[in-house]
């Protein structure tokens, strides 16, 4: 399979300040790219579609700038937290799929990012 | 995309085969059946897809129904490892002039699967 690195794998912030996840396609190009959300004991929540060179599309009830999203290149989106609240904590996880076709239609998932907001 | 029901959870034990249904009665013919599973804390696995025939890879095979409303993961000799979420989507993959689209991917509850000793 193709491989999704996600970074950090954890990150602990202050209440009020922003906070970068990169997501980057190892060995393929991902012209789209989905982030998610999930909360303990839940299933994943799509937040938004990340389509190279273009704005994402975000999912109802997701505050568009307050999780901004980047995909300058076929291989990175960066998902910023801007202002994090404690409510925010949660697992992020993205994914990608190839947009050649060459590496399948399967969606690649990163390990997921721990966001603690104190 | 079509929606799809799983059943909470479910019990195997090590070494036998673990059979998880899927029912996604409201299917399209360019949908495809995809199945994922989570263990705690990390991203979702991929582990099987299939349009119409029955697949199988290293990991699972996957039996789809001839009306497609219905479909079982199979792990044919489940161990410990396998304890995780596993989740049935739906979803729409189609190539075109100017490459691969893909439709949303939608988790729902999906099935705990427990592998007991």
């Amino acid at each position: 399979g193709a491989v999704v690195s996600q970074h950090p794998s954890w990150v602990i912030c202050k209440s009020g300040t922003s906070v970068k996840i990169e997501c980057r396609s190892l060995d393929f190009q991902a012209t789209t790219m989905f982030w998610y959300r999930q909360f303990p004991k839940q299933s994943l929540m799509l937040m938004a579609t990340s389509n190279e060179g273009s704005k994402a599309t975000y999912e109802q009830g997701v505050e568009k700038d307050k999780f901004l999203i980047n995909h300058a290149s076929l291989t990175l989106s960066t998902l910023t937290v801007t202002s994090a609240h404690p409510e925010d904590s949660s697992f992020y996880i993205c994914s990608a799929r190839d947009g050649t076709g060459r590496k399948g239609t399967e969606a690649f998932f990163g390990q997921g990012t721990r966001l603690t907001v104190v | 995309d079509a929606k799809t029901t799983q059943p909470t959870s479910m019990d195997c034990a090590e070494g036998r085969a673990a059979n998880l249904p899927c029912n996604h009665s409201t299917i399209s013919g360019n949908e495809y059946v995809y199945w994922y599973r989570q263990i705690h804390s990390q991203g979702p696995q991929y582990i099987i897809h299939g349009l119409k025939n029955n697949e199988t890879n290293e990991m699972a095979s996957l039996i789809i129904t001839e009306d497609r409303k219905s479909s079982t993961l199979i792990l044919p000799h489940a161990t410990l490892r396998d304890t995780a979420v596993y989740y049935c989507i739906v979803t729409r993959a189609f190539w075109g002039a100017g490459g691969t689209s893909y439709g949303k991917l939608t988790f729902g509850q999906g099935t705990i699967l427990t592998v007991h000793p």
